[in-house]
């Protein structure tokens, strides 16, 4: 249980292109997901908490304009990156946590999204 | 905000020894501590996690330890063998603050057949 879908798995575009992640609890509903960066050989940074039904809460230093979220249901929350430019280039992963649950309970991540921009 | 530390970055052992990683963090109201394996290219994977509440966990050839007094907890793998090669991130979860979680750097540990 607790599988977490995330597409597409590779995009690969020019410039300047918006790209739209989504990230589906399959067997779950998570009323908060999260989205994480990750370069390469560095460690998941977290760039926003997704509420179903609410506003998005960024971390310090994520442009909420340039990466939009929206988790308008229970099972799917996406992740779109605006006008992409080359250091948007990442590993971007998210994850999900079952409603319901109490503080302290396991994050499942999806397969991540490698995102290269030309 | 929480901060983790994570030691070493890089870890080589042979097979069958052990390997021991460490972590720190900053806030005495984090309560939650799981553990993650990330091979190349791939998801994160929860190996084992422990709550405030207990000094240690096992699974099998892995173990956990927390330390809350001083703030740190640890990561044993026994009898290592080459699949465990990977990439470990260690991570602290904050009472009250949406089950977000903080990772530390990652350790990556290469095991020697």
């Amino acid at each position: 249980g607790a599988v977490v879908s995330q597409h597409p798995s590779w995009v690969i575009c020019k410039s300047g292109t918006s790209v739209k992640i989504e990230c589906r609890s399959l067997d779950f509903q998570a009323t908060t997901m999260f989205w994480y960066r990750q370069f390469p050989k560095q460690s998941l940074m977290l760039m926003a908490t997704s509420n179903e039904g609410s506003k998005a809460t960024y971390e310090q230093g994520v442009e909420k304009d340039k990466f939009l979220i929206n988790h308008a249901s229970l099972t799917l929350s996406t992740l779109t990156v605006t006008s992409a430019h080359p250091e948007d280039s990442s590993f971007y992963i998210c994850s999900a946590r079952v409603a319901g649950q109490s503080m302290g309970q396991p994050q499942h991540f999806g397969d991540g999204t490698r995102l290269s921009i030309l | 905000g929480e901060n983790v530390e994570q030691h070493p970055s890089t870890l080589s052992v042979q097979e069958g020894d052990s390997a021991v990683i460490k972590c720190t963090y900053s806030d005495s109201a984090s309560n939650y501590f799981p553990w993650y394996k990330q091979e190349l290219g791939k998801r994160p994977q929860l190996i084992i996690d422990i709550r405030s509440n207990v000094g240690e966990k096992k699974d099998q050839r892995i173990a956990v330890t927390l330390n809350k007094t001083a703030k740190h907890f640890s990561l044993h793998i026994t009898e290592t063998q080459p699949e465990d090669s990977a990439v470990y991130f260690c991570a602290a979860s904050i009472r009250n603050a949406g089950n977000m979680l903080t990772f530390g750097g990652g350790t990556r540990l290469m095991v020697k057949p």
